[in-house]
């Protein structure tokens, strides 16, 4: 109950390309879900986040949409650009917290 | 000025040996983490202290320790290593034990031989 399902587990998107990230949770007292961008060598860093009263949030070319009923979250990258090139972690807090599995995203030019 | 600094980026060491992970904020935060990324790049939640306090100890051996002296520093001693603790350690802090906004160092990499 405690888990985050998060795929797929990598993704391979064109320069311009949209790419699209799914996660989906069953313990619904997770409160807040964000999402974490992390480059090769360096920590996890917040990218966006969003609360379960919102379905959808955006912030430049980064999207979260939230689907309650459905217990799932998405992230779409719009106009995808090779610096976007990383692992992307969702996450869910309770008192702690709980990170996906993760997607190693690559864009090539 | 780096926000979340740990110590050292990379040990290599022999099983059975101990060894020690530094990590230290400058953002006041009152919440500190230590999280294990293992090969598959899993992020696991190992330890969390707040204000010094330990709030947060998950299933990990007794032969992980932590240590808190303050809120702005927070140490992972091992003992007795062994090739499963082979992993990137993170430290992290976030202003309470309520945000979900944490702010992740560069991790320090550990390799038992």
């Amino acid at each position: 109950q405690q888990q985050v399902k998060q795929s797929p587990q990598s993704l391979i998107v064109q320069k311009g390309g949209i790419s699209i990230i799914n996660c989906a949770y069953e313990n619904t007292a997770f409160d807040y879900f964000p999402w974490y961008q992390q480059f090769p060598g360096k920590g996890p860093a917040l990218l966006i986040a969003i609360r379960p009263d919102v379905s959808e949030k955006k912030e430049g070319r980064f999207t979260i949409s939230f689907n309650k009923s459905a217990k799932q979250f998405s992230l779409h990258i719009m106009d995808s650009q090779p610096g976007d090139s990383a692992t992307y972690f969702c996450a869910a807090r309770v008192y702690k917290l709980i990170f996906g599995t993760g997607t190693r995203l690559q864009v090539f030019p | 000025d780096t926000a979340v600094s740990q110590t050292p980026k990379y040990l290599v060491t022999q099983m059975g040996n101990d060894k020690s992970i530094k990590c230290e904020q400058n953002l006041g935060h009152d919440t500190m983490y230590w999280y294990k990324q293992d090969s598959k790049k899993f992020l696991k939640i190992m330890f969390s202290y707040n204000n010094k306090e330990l709030i947060i100890n998950e299933t990990v051996p007794n032969r992980f320790s932590p240590k808190s002296p303050d809120k702005a520093h927070l140490n992972l001693h091992i003992n007795s290593l062994e090739l499963g603790d082979s992993a990137v350690y993170f430290c992290a802090s976030s202003q309470d034990a309520a945000s979900g906004e944490l702010f992740f160092g560069e991790g320090s990499r550990l390799t038992v031989l």
